[in-house]
């Protein structure tokens, strides 16, 4: 089993929808979680930091579920910019904390 | 603020040749990654150093991957002789600390390697 896993989609979804990605998580000792963007050809960069209480920064909003191991992102009112693959990322509660990368979630979002 | 350098962005060699990525990381960042990315997945961690040391090198394939980080700043990643599987994205990041709460990870644009 993959420590981090998401549904390497795409999603297609035309402007304005709302869209929610879902990543599970295997290590039930993982500390802390993420989301990164990646554009087409682009290195990743940090989207959100994912806490217990859930974190909202504008049409985006992240929310985790220890007990269930479970971390998901929303989107609101989707832009054509927010077309790039969505990463979910979690630092493991090991020595070196390391962060593990899931596969990405594809996202597509047509005029 | 500059953010991490690395180069060569592109790289086509063919398999059983040696290949050499470098990276310098942003101004006072101890802690520097690299990683590898494989087409359709996420990055996997292939070595961390933090300063000049490695702390955590288990995912790197010691038998043909080598890299070092000799003065604590800049950094390079060999391959040597490289294989068909090797082909990805070789992503370098690096982080004030060693991944510290909140501590954020930045990554360079990549070395795109094609091993024909």
């Amino acid at each position: 089993r993959k420590e981090v896993e998401q549904d390497p989609g795409p999603f297609n979804v035309p402007e304005g929808a709302t869209v929610a990605f879902n990543c599970t998580y295997s290590n039930s000792a993982s500390q802390s979680f993420f989301w990164y963007r990646q554009d087409c050809r682009k290195e990743p960069k940090l989207l959100m930091s994912v806490y217990s209480s859930g974190n909202e920064d504008g049409r985006f909003t992240a929310q985790l579920n220890r007990a269930s191991q479970y971390i998901s992102l929303l989107i609101r009112d989707s832009k054509l910019s927010d077309s790039a693959t969505y990463l979910c990322v979690v630092r493991m509660n090991t020595g070196f904390q390391k962060l593990v990368f899931g596969t990405g979630t594809r996202l597509l979002v047509s005029p | 603020e500059a953010g991490v350098a690395q180069s060569p962005r592109y790289k086509i060699i063919e398999k059983r040749q040696s290949v050499a990525f470098w990276c310098n990381p942003i101004s006072g960042h101890a802690t520097l990654y690299w990683y590898q990315q494989i087409l359709g997945q996420g990055p996997k961690l292939l070595i961390q150093f933090q300063n000049n040391g490695v702390v955590d090198d288990s995912q790197l394939p010691k038998d043909r991957f080598s890299a070092e980080r000799l003065k604590g700043v800049d950094s390079t990643l060999k391959i040597q002789p490289a294989k068909l599987e090797d082909s990805a994205v070789y992503l370098c990041a690096s982080s004030l600390t060693i991944g510290r709460g909140g501590d954020e990870q930045f990554f360079g644009p990549g070395t795109r390697l094609t091993v024909l």
